[in-house]
């Protein structure tokens, strides 16, 4: 069965700096999509970036990038220069393509942007 | 384009007593997901829907009922509400393509008391 670990409840960080959340995943498929979401504390559901188990490439959508290791199963969500407006939960989701397709999220991570 | 709509936002329930969750979306998605999410938690999803006609449990399905009759609608059911089951629920949809994601609505936060 598919299953997401984010292994810290929450992170603190300076303003402009780069943060990294962690997320592993596991899975007996080799097909399989990646999601990472934020959550801010108006608690609507953002979508961030995605990343396919067979991309090359990590994924990077401004200054949000994915940081794929699919041997570790790993995939986690780098943050550039961080701002205020980054607070937030973040989460992980997972998506399998056999069977149901169901997606299936983390436990999230709470960051606090610090000025 | 409204998206994905929940209906109610708020809602307080008695134990015992039942409700109906509305979930509407207007994008034509075939895939449509029902979460909870308890307090400083992550997502648990209820149920899930492939296409009209088609359900199947997640994770915690005890207590809900769903149907998706239409390709628009996914109603949850919530009989004989218990405080265990305060939460806010997530609808989501998605075209079952890989590379896409799901689009959430804005949530329904259900108190059981």
């Amino acid at each position: 069965a598919q299953k997401i670990t984010q292994t810290q409840p929450g992170m603190f960080v300076q303003e402009k700096e780069a943060v990294t959340l962690d997320c592993t995943y596991d899975t007996s498929d080799q097909s399989y999509g990646l999601f990472w979401y934020k959550q801010p504390s108006s608690g609507e559901m953002i979508f961030l970036i995605y990343q396919g188990s067979y991309d090359e490439q990590n994924a990077t959508e401004g200054r949000y990038s994915l940081n794929f290791q699919k041997a570790r199963k790993s995939a986690n969500l780098v943050i550039s220069a961080s701002q205020l407006g980054d607070s937030a939960m973040y989460f992980c989701a997972m998506r399998e393509t056999q069977g149901a397709q169901k997606l299936v999220f983390g436990q999230g991570t709470r960051l606090t942007i610090n000025p | 384009n409204a998206g994905v709509t929940q209906t109610p936002k708020f809602r307080i329930l008695k134990i015992g007593q039942s409700m109906t969750l509305q979930c509407t979306q207007d994008m034509n998605h075939n895939y449509m997901y029902w979460y909870r999410q308890d307090p400083g938690m992550g997502l648990k999803l209820i149920y899930y829907s492939v296409g009209a006609g088609i359900t199947d449990k997640g994770e915690v399905p005890n207590g809900y009922n769903v149907s998706r009759s239409t390709t628009e609608d996914f109603p949850l059911r919530l009989e004989l509400a218990a405080p265990s089951q305060t939460s806010v629920y997530f609808c989501a949809s998605g075209v079952g393509v890989m590379n896409t994601e799901a689009f959430f609505g804005q949530g329904t936060r259900l108190t059981v008391v």
